[in-house]
């Protein structure tokens, strides 16, 4: 099983859906949890962190379940500018230091 | 501002060559990381370093690879005899602290192995 699991896509959507993008992770000892942004060829940005009691910031909900090792981001009235990569990322601290571990990315296009 | 800088944006390098990318962050980070991104690939981690030693490294992180922070500013990456798949993004990261907060990253160096 992969340490981070996503969908890869594309999801091609037009300006305004709600999109939802899911995430397994396969260690349970993982203690935070991140989605970031990645434009092509550019550095991971981050976009919010992951807690179990869910968060929001503006049009974007995440949200994690600890017992079915599940992250999941909701994007609502997206729009093109969403269009991105989205990496699901877990850290993990083993003792010596934290390590992010990133999915493959789900790739988002948000269209006309 | 940027949390961290890196240099150079672009290296270009023939086979069997050394290389060092460097990554300055801002002066109260303490804890580094650098991480690579073959073309079509993910995010991969290689090394986390913190007052001057490694804390943590990936199988990818063998004797080939070595990081240090010479002078208290820079940290640097180095590759030696450089292969062509050390071809990838080199990426820094940096956090404050050691609590699994979200590392920021660089906007990278691509490393080209001709």
């Amino acid at each position: 099983r992969k340490e981070v699991e996503q969908d890869p896509g594309p999801f091609n959507v037009p300006e305004g859906a709600t999109v939802a993008f899911n995430c397994t992770y396969s260690n349970s000892a993982s203690q935070s949890f991140f989605w970031y942004r990645q434009d092509c060829r550019k550095e991971p940005k981050l976009l919010m962190s992951v807690y179990s009691s869910g968060n929001e910031d503006g049009r974007f909900t995440a949200q994690l379940n600890r017992a079915s090792q599940y992250i999941s981001l909701l994007i609502r009235d997206s729009k093109l500018s969403d269009s991105a990569t989205y990496l699901c990322v877990v850290n993990t601290f083993t003792g010596g230091g934290n390590k992010l571990t990133f999915g493959t990315g789900t790739q988002l296009k948000v269209e006309l | 501002e940027p949390e961290v800088t890196q240099t150079p944006s672009h290296q270009v390098t023939q086979m069997g060559q050394e290389v060092i990318l460097r990554c300055v962050p801002i002066s109260n980070h303490l804890y580094f990381y650098w991480y690579r991104q073959i073309l079509g690939q993910k995010v991969e981690f290689l090394v986390s370093f913190y007052n001057n030693e490694i804390s943590e490294k990936s199988e990818i992180f063998d004797d080939q690879f070595s990081v240090e922070r010479p002078d208290g500013s820079n940290f640097t990456l180095k590759i030696r005899s450089t292969k062509l798949e050390d071809s990838a993004m080199y990426f820094c990261a940096v956090t404050q602290g050691n609590g699994g907060q979200p590392q920021h990253f660089g906007d990278g160096t691509r490393l080209s192995i001709l």
